[in-house]
């Protein structure tokens, strides 16, 4: 079964900072991954989606990159903001269903 | 265009009530998905439809019916309610899992007591 992970659980930065989320996973037969934003009781929002064949994708101020091989990919957020705090989660999909981590939980601080 | 919605948003029942959790899209998605999130838990996969007329079970799918007669509708039902079943329940949509992105509705936050 494909295990998710996300180090660190929570993290707070001074805003401007630029910074670095981490996912990693156990089998490297996936299709995709994507990273979400989750705001305190509201939904998933996604922000990025790599596919397998990918390196990297860029949305403004976020980059994510994909190391297949080695089961990682990192979330790369510059310039943060406090608007930037929330959770991020993100998912690997290997064929018919999604796992996801269980979340970085990030607090700019103003 | 609405994007995925789901209702209720909040709802409490007492254990070994039954009720139904409503999930839409209007993209013409063909994947939907329920998901549960608990804390330090994260998001699993209850059930799954890759098209109307075809449904199959996630990693916790006991006490949880689905069915999915139409491509935009996907109900959850929950058999008897039981206090582990006290979470917030997310639906999701996507054309499929290999190229596209998830689309997740805003959530319903049950409550069994």
């Amino acid at each position: 079964k494909q295990e998710v992970t996300q180090i660190p659980a929570a993290l707070s930065v001074p805003e401007g900072e630029n910074l670095v989320l981490n996912c990693s996973f156990t089998d490297s037969a996936i299709y995709n991954l994507q990273w979400f934003r989750q705001d305190p009781g509201k939904g998933l929002t996604s922000l990025l989606l790599i596919q397998s064949s990918q390196r990297e994708q860029t949305s403004g101020r976020l980059n994510a990159s994909l190391d297949k091989s080695s089961g990682r990919s990192t979330l790369y957020i510059a310039a943060s903001q406090p608007g930037d705090s929330a959770t991020y989660l993100c998912a690997v999909s290997p064929g018919n269903q999604f796992y996801f981590g269980t979340g970085t939980s990030l607090t700019v601080i103003p | 265009n609405a994007g995925v919605t789901q209702t209720p948003k909040f709802q409490v029942l007492k254990t070994g009530q039954s009720m139904t959790l409503q999930c839409a899209q209007d993209m013409n998605h063909e994947y939907m998905s329920w998901y549960r999130q608990d804390p330090g838990m994260g998001l699993r996969l209850i059930h799954y439809s890759v098209g109307a007329g075809i449904t199959d079970q996630g990693e916790v799918p006991n006490g949880y019916n689905v069915s999915r007669s139409t491509t935009e509708d996907f109900p959850l039902r929950l058999l008897s309610a039981a206090p582990s079943q006290t979470s917030v329940y997310f639906c999701a949509s996507s054309y499929d899992t290999y190229s596209y992105e998830q689309y997740f509705g805003p959530g319903t936050r049950l409550t069994v007591t």
